[in-house]
């Protein structure tokens, strides 16, 4: 079990791009988070899967944030039209079973738009 | 409502002890400490269930008050390795699995 892994670690892109990154939790996790975290500020709640199903959604992700977890494995966010506020850390972390065990997460990936 | 966490910052030399409170506007079922430095993932610490359950590190104790929906974690005879910012987490909503974390304190360590 190599732990959470989150790809790209680093992504630069003009605004108006659109980005999409990728989670690969610890396997067999059934829950899987995003997060956005902001320099000097506490990870912010975008989305949670539970397997394949997405069950709650932010309402800071607006619509051109969508994130999907196929087959309940992996999972990617996608950025649409990317505007310079969505530079931030994109962070992922998955679970298994409730909230009374750890929560393992990435090392993130780093948005910067331009 | 996102976890209300205090002191936002506080500077400590090697051996003092420090309290990181955390404060939820609703009624928790569990509470989780994470640390995190700079340009790393945050990293599991603690669980406080209600109860009075606990799991985490030996060298890290925290308490979980239930009524006043509050936690507070306690670093005693702090290290250099304590230095980074403390989030604790909470359930956003009872009777689902949304999770969000406190606004963290940042704590330094000096030698």
């Amino acid at each position: 079990d190599t732990g959470v892994s989150q790809d790209p670690r680093h992504k630069i892109t003009k605004r108006g791009q659109n980005v999409t990154f990728r989670c690969d939790p610890i396997s067999e996790h059934n829950r899987l988070y995003w997060y956005r975290q902001t320099l000097g500020q506490g990870p912010e709640f975008l989305t949670y899967f539970q397997n394949e199903a997405q069950l709650e959604k932010s309402r800071l992700l607006s619509d051109r944030f969508s994130a999907e977890r196929p087959k309940g494995s992996f999972s990617t966010l996608e950025i649409q039209r990317t505007e310079q506020g969505d530079s931030a850390m994109y962070l992922c972390a998955s679970i298994q079973g409730g909230w009374d065990t750890e929560a393992f997460f990435g090392q993130g990936t780093r948005l910067t738009v331009v | 409502q996102q976890p209300v966490q205090s002191p936002q910052a506080v500077i400590l030399r090697e051996g003092e002890d420090a309290v990181i409170n955390c404060s939820s506007s609703k009624a928790l079922y569990s509470v989780h400490w994470y640390r995190q430095k700079h340009g790393e993932a945050p990293v599991f610490l603690m669980i406080l269930l209600k109860g009075g359950e606990q799991k985490g590190h030996e060298k890290i104790s925290a308490s979980f008050n239930e009524k006043k929906q509050q936690s507070s974690l306690y670093l005693t005879a702090s290290q250099l390795s304590y230095s980074g910012t403390y989030f604790c987490g909470t359930e956003g909503t009872s009777g689902t699995y949304k999770y969000i974390f406190g606004t963290g304190t940042r704590l330094k360590v000096l030698a």
